[in-house]
């Protein structure tokens, strides 16, 4: 079963633009991480955010945390060509370093 | 330092028959993980092991899918016999246990169709 939820599915926009992308998820975590996937490729780890924390940033990455509504976003300024993927939450979920993702959301940047 | 590697990167077989795929995790890493990815979905973990000991299995079907990790390093999963849902991308991950529920780290992974 899935734990995450990406909402939208599907997403596109024009480069230079900021997208982004959201997380629902169902029972309590430790950490919630975000994974890029290229076209045919392994996935990326992007960023970790803990049970703990609200706001992280990493470059022109920002992910928040809202455990009371079991949700977490993703944002990317500035989008390049480049971040053409699809983007993937994950949770760790009690003592188990087991994650469970969601179905992924597909961005597409247009130069 | 060096990636995930797998191999094959891509395999065509008919229903079945059985295939094998292989895994050498980042030195060092005692924790490795094999992912199930169906197109349009995302990784869903098949087994979770640490050093050369299962720790997570819940989600491998026995009857068919097998996975070792002999002198905990590499491993294989190996599925015998395939079947046509079979088909999709087996990831192989790693992560550094030191780090306890640290990121994992991808390979390219093995692009199965059975046909």
């Amino acid at each position: 079963s899935q734990q995450g939820e990406e909402d939208p599915q599907a997403l596109s926009i024009q480069e230079g633009e900021n997208a982004t992308m959201n997380c629902s998820y169902k029972t309590s975590i430790n950490n919630l991480q975000w994974y890029r996937q290229n076209s045919g490729r392994g996935l990326v780890h992007l960023i970790l955010i803990r049970s703990n924390e609200r706001e992280k940033h990493s470059g022109r990455l920002r992910v928040t945390l809202d455990t009371s509504k079991k949700s977490s976003s993703l944002l990317i300024t500035a989008s390049r060509a480049a971040d053409t993927a699809s983007y993937f939450c994950a949770t760790a979920q009690g003592g188990s370093e087991k994650l469970v993702f969601g179905k992924g959301t597909k961005l597409t940047v247009n130069p | 330092e060096a990636g995930v590697a797998q191999s094959p990167r891509y395999k065509i077989i008919e229903k079945r028959q059985s295939v094998a795929f292989w895994c050498n995790p980042i030195s060092g890493h005692a924790t490795l993980y094999w992912y199930q990815q169906i197109l349009g979905q995302g990784p869903k973990l098949l087994i979770q092991f640490q050093n050369n000991g299962v720790v997570d299995d819940s989600q491998l079907p026995k009857d068919r899918f097998s996975a070792e990790r002999l002198k905990g390093v590499d491993s294989t999963l190996k599925i015998q016999p395939a079947k046509l849902e079979d088909s999709a991308v087996y990831l192989c991950a790693s992560s550094n246990r030191a780090r306890l529920m640290s990121e994992q780290y991808f390979g390219p992974g093995t692009r199965l169709t059975v046909t």
